[in-house]
């Protein structure tokens, strides 16, 4: 099976542009998918497809491919952005789905 | 607008078996190309795949887990489940069930229910 990988942590000062990787040979078929998790809830999607936000997904989320990685960048992060961020995909050639390690984002 | 909800016991000893349903409400489970999922969080750890089944009844598994595992789903309630056997501390987790579609992007889920494997 594939893997994604992402860096386990990543700091942003209140206001400045981040960007969070995901790296994985599935992404040279498939978009990756973001989602944003707060302590002790469930994670939702933020970001899916070529760039598309779910209504209530603030426009300074957005997403982009290079061949296997994706990225999430926020554009002037805030502090209720401070979050774990995770990515997934479907594996090439099945419905299996696979996740990224997840990157703890710090707003200073 | 879709809602899940998780079910099942919290705590559930070594070497039995581990089983949640979850019931869809707001929208049929036979609906679109949406699959159902199972997904699990160990505390303090990320997100795990567990498994997908689709209201046809076809299934794709982590095949970490495949050999413990069983997907099903029950039309008629507008529920799916998941069996996972011969348990062991290390499937202590919070598990969600999550609504995916085509693309792999999941855009509903359950809160999650935290279960423990303990004697």
């Amino acid at each position: 099976s594939s893997e994604l990988t992402q860096d386990p942590a990543v700091s942003v000062a209140l206001g400045q542009t981040v960007r969070i990787t995901c790296q994985g040979d599935s992404l040279r078929d498939y978009y990756a998918s973001w989602y944003q998790q707060k302590p002790g809830q469930a994670p939702i999607l933020v970001i899916y497809g070529k760039n598309n936000r779910p209504s209530g997904t603030p426009d300074r989320f957005s997403g982009s491919r290079s061949g296997n990685t994706a990225s999430l960048t926020i554009t002037g992060a805030q502090a209720e952005d401070e979050a774990d961020y995770y990515c997934n995909s479907r594996e090439s050639g099945g419905y299996h789905l696979v996740f990224g390690g997840g990157t703890r984002l710090t707003v200073l | 607008q879709v809602h899940l909800q998780e079910s099942g016991p919290g705590l559930v000893k070594p070497s039995q078996t581990l089983s949640l349903t979850c019931t869809v409400s707001g929208g049929s489970i036979t609906s679109g190309d949406s699959h159902w999922n199972w997904i699990r969080q160990s505390p303090g750890k990320g997100l795990e795949w567990i498994g997908s089944v689709f209201y046809s009844g076809g299934t794709y598994y982590n095949p970490s887990l495949k050999s413990r595992l069983d997907l099903s789903v029950t039309s008629s309630k507008n529920q799916f489940s998941v069996r996972l056997s011969s348990v062991t501390a290390a499937d202590t987790a919070v598990y969600y069930c999550a609504r995916a579609r085509v693309d792999g992007s999941i855009d509903y889920w359950g809160q999650g229910t935290l279960v423990t494997v303990s004697s």
